[in-house]
């Protein structure tokens, strides 16, 4: 079965601590995104790749890093920058085709909180 | 501010009735689409609309477009207790330089009551 699949489903940061979060996907898609969701919010965009070793910056991009090394893969990491990490973090994917705004594919999220 | 906005934030209903919920937006788009939100969940895809269309059906699911008045609304008829979710509308900007970057709303959140 294709899908995305995030890892792990909940995560703990300490205090000064980069945190990585995993997102794989096997539906052969090009793009790749990050959203960050806050408790009864919509998703605000963080970083979003549509080709291997290219990235954009999103709204929210301060205190994240990506890197997109792999087609199928896209980590985020939350560095000890970002002050307020604790969300629900959800990655997607999608094609690129002719048209464009394609319909994107999500995984199920990690969940970060600070310890 | 958001691109999209919904309304209302949220809606509690009986099994069998009709919800309506409706997004707002600000610039021209090229589509508009709805997504699905179970709790503690990633979002599910629904149904897409294009700018050039007004009205399309899947299922039990009826998305209206008015680029008039920039606004879209998505029914859901004869409701059942597993539509208990968040709906989000999305829309790609046109002229969005990014040819797959969607701008989310903020989501009406549907309780269906058994």
């Amino acid at each position: 079965d294709g899908g995305i699949t995030q890892s792990p489903k909940y995560l703990f940061r300490k205090e000064g601590q980069n945190v990585t979060l995993s997102c794989e996907q096997n539906l052969n898609h090009d793009a790749m995104y990050w959203y960050r969701q806050d408790p009864g919010q919509g998703l605000r965009l963080i970083y979003y790749s549509q080709i291997v070793n290219d990235f954009q910056k999103g709204d929210i991009a301060e205190g994240y890093s990506v890197s997109r090394e792999k087609k199928e893969s896209f980590p985020l990491t939350v560095t000890s920058a970002q002050k307020n990490p604790t969300a629900f973090y959800l990655c997607a994917s999608s094609i690129i085709g002719r048209e464009v705004g394609q319909p994107q594919h999500f995984g199920d999220g990690t969940r970060l909180s600070i310890l | 501010s958001q691109q999209g906005e919904e309304d209302p934030q949220a809606l509690s209903i009986q099994e069998g009735e009709n919800a309506t919920m409706n997004c707002s937006y600000k610039t021209s788009i090229n589509n508009l689409q709805w997504y699905r939100q179970n709790s503690g969940r990633g979002l599910v895809h629904l149904i897409l609309i294009r700018s050039n269309e007004r009205e399309k059906h899947s299922g039990r699911l009826r998305v209206t477009l008015d680029t008039s008045k920039k606004s879209s609304s998505l029914l859901i008829t004869a409701s059942r207790a597993a539509d208990t979710a968040s709906y989000f509308c999305a829309t790609h900007v046109k002229g969005e330089t990014s040819g797959s970057r969607l701008t989310f709303g903020e989501g009406t959140q549907l309780t269906v009551n058994p």
